[in-house]
């Protein structure tokens, strides 16, 4: 079965910079995308951006451009995102998930919190 | 890009139905059949419930419906259940080739 395993919790310092993995496993990794997506705490769903896991090319979040990376080791089939200077409002749960080229989301991680505090 | 404007909350009792509605422009909602819609337990990961307008995946009730017309997404849920009271999302593709949510729907069985 689709299974998208992330790492653990994280704290960091403001100013800082996170990698949050996450690695796949019951389908061929690059026959789909991933997409990773944030949700503040109380809040909604904020797209993050989508990388192709078969060539690396990726589309960012407009608002995330210069501080956001996402990439991708086929060997063994995991992705990645890193977000850099980091403030007190990228406090988060962030999500990856297999993305279908139309857009939507079937398998979900179970989600990594991103608490950034002084 | 902004957010897909979803009303901030519905209720309904156990056995009716209820509709929540998406609206975005006609660069994402009324470019694409592309809209999807999540239902979100607290503290759980969002689940697809439809997928490219009106799409069910497989395990998920006929009881969850979806519909567009212009730039107006809409989910139905009939015959309301215990269960379903959780958040919902929709999202859609969009004209930049990126991914935009709505604002959230949080979803009251009385």
């Amino acid at each position: 079965q689709v299974q998208l395993v992330q790492s653990g919790a994280e704290v960091k310092k403001p100013g800082a910079s996170v990698k949050v993995s996450c690695k796949a496993s019951g389908y061929t990794f690059t026959t789909y995308g991933i997409s990773w997506v944030r949700q503040a705490p109380g809040q909604g769903l904020e797209w993050l951006g989508w990388i192709s896991a078969s060539n690396g090319v990726t589309n960012y979040a407009q608002n995330l451009q210069g501080r956001v990376t996402m990439t991708t080791d086929t060997s063994t089939s995991t992705a990645y995102m890193e977000l850099t200077s980091l403030r007190s409002d990228d406090t988060a749960v962030y999500y990856c998930a297999r993305a279908f080229s139309s857009g939507w989301y079937a398998y979900w991680g179970q989600g990594t919190l991103v608490t950034v505090s002084s | 890009q902004s957010a897909l404007t979803q009303p901030a909350s519905v209720s309904g009792s156990p056995g009716q139905s209820i509709t929540i509605s998406c609206t975005g422009t006609s660069s994402d909602v009324g470019r694409y059949n592309y809209v999807s819609w999540y239902q979100q337990h607290p503290g759980k990961a969002p689940k697809l419930m439809i997928y490219e307008v009106s799409n069910r995946p497989s395990g998920v009730s006929n009881r969850f419906s979806g519909s567009k017309s212009d730039n107006t997404a809409s989910l139905t849920i009939s015959g309301l259940q215990d269960e379903d009271e959780a958040d919902y999302y929709c999202s859609t593709y969009t004209s930049s080739s990126s991914v935009v949510f709505g604002g959230g729907t949080k979803l009251t069985v009385l």
